[in-house]
């Protein structure tokens, strides 16, 4: 079956521009989650949604940052005002609700931001 | 300190050699625990999950879980070329907290 798809691949933007960031996840995963992958850092948690329960936002790094998932399945990460550090690769993953430890991810969107 | 050390390596390996893999972590609360391989320029792929202490194979990979110990392994048996890529061990809470704790990843490389 069909995997977790982001889009687009790649996106290079300007300092201070506004980008959005899609993900699809696998069908009938309720579960979504965002993660960012940078040099020195790692794979960090971003943000979780679960059904129609509130989204966990405790991994978003600042304000400019916010993500929502409509109809319970596709999602968009939204960057306002991006800044050099948000440079990475933003990863999305699914999974059925109560098995969050068996995330699929897809492929990733490299953001370079110049 | 982070929450999970991995020894990013590189790690370089003949053709055939067994390969070890690991993770230390502080949270005695984790209680899954992952491994994902990832190839350069892709995303994360799930390799195998456990839960608690234990061990678990799956063809030439096999995962151990040292709670007491707060230490965890992945071994490959017969190494292929085919294995050259990032290794990441990850960690959670519970099935349902949703947010996955990663090391730094080990870079593998397995020479013909």
């Amino acid at each position: 079956g069909a995997g977790v798809s982001q889009s687009p691949s790649n996106k290079v933007t300007e300092k201070g521009k506004d980008v959005e960031l899609r993900c699809d996840p696998i069908s009938g995963h309720t579960a979504l989650y965002w993660y960012r992958q940078s040099l020195g850092q790692g794979l960090e948690f971003l943000i979780y949604f679960q059904g129609n329960s509130a989204p966990d936002k405790s991994g978003l790094p600042s304000d400019r940052f916010s993500a929502e998932r409509t109809g319970g399945s596709v999602s968009t990460l939204t960057i306002q005002r991006t800044q050099q550090e948000d440079s990475a690769v933003y990863l999305c993953a699914s999974s059925h609700g109560l098995r969050a430890y068996e995330q699929y991810f897809g492929p990733g969107t490299r953001l370079t931001v110049t | 300190q982070k929450e999970v050390e991995q020894d990013p390596g590189p790690l370089s390996v003949p053709e055939g050699a067994i390969v070890s893999l690991n993770c230390t972590y502080s949270n005695s609360a984790f209680q899954y625990f992952m491994w994902y391989r990832q190839y350069s320029r892709k995303g994360p792929e799930l390799l195998m999950y456990t839960y608690s202490s234990g061990n678990k194979e799956d063809g030439r990979f096999t995962a151990q879980v040292d709670k007491s110990s707060k230490y965890i392994s992945l071994f490959i048996r017969d190494s292929q070329p085919s294995d050259s890529a990032t290794y990441l061990c990850a960690m959670t809470r519970s099935s349902n907290t949703g947010k996955l704790i990663f090391g730094q990843g080990t870079t593998l490389q397995v020479k013909p």
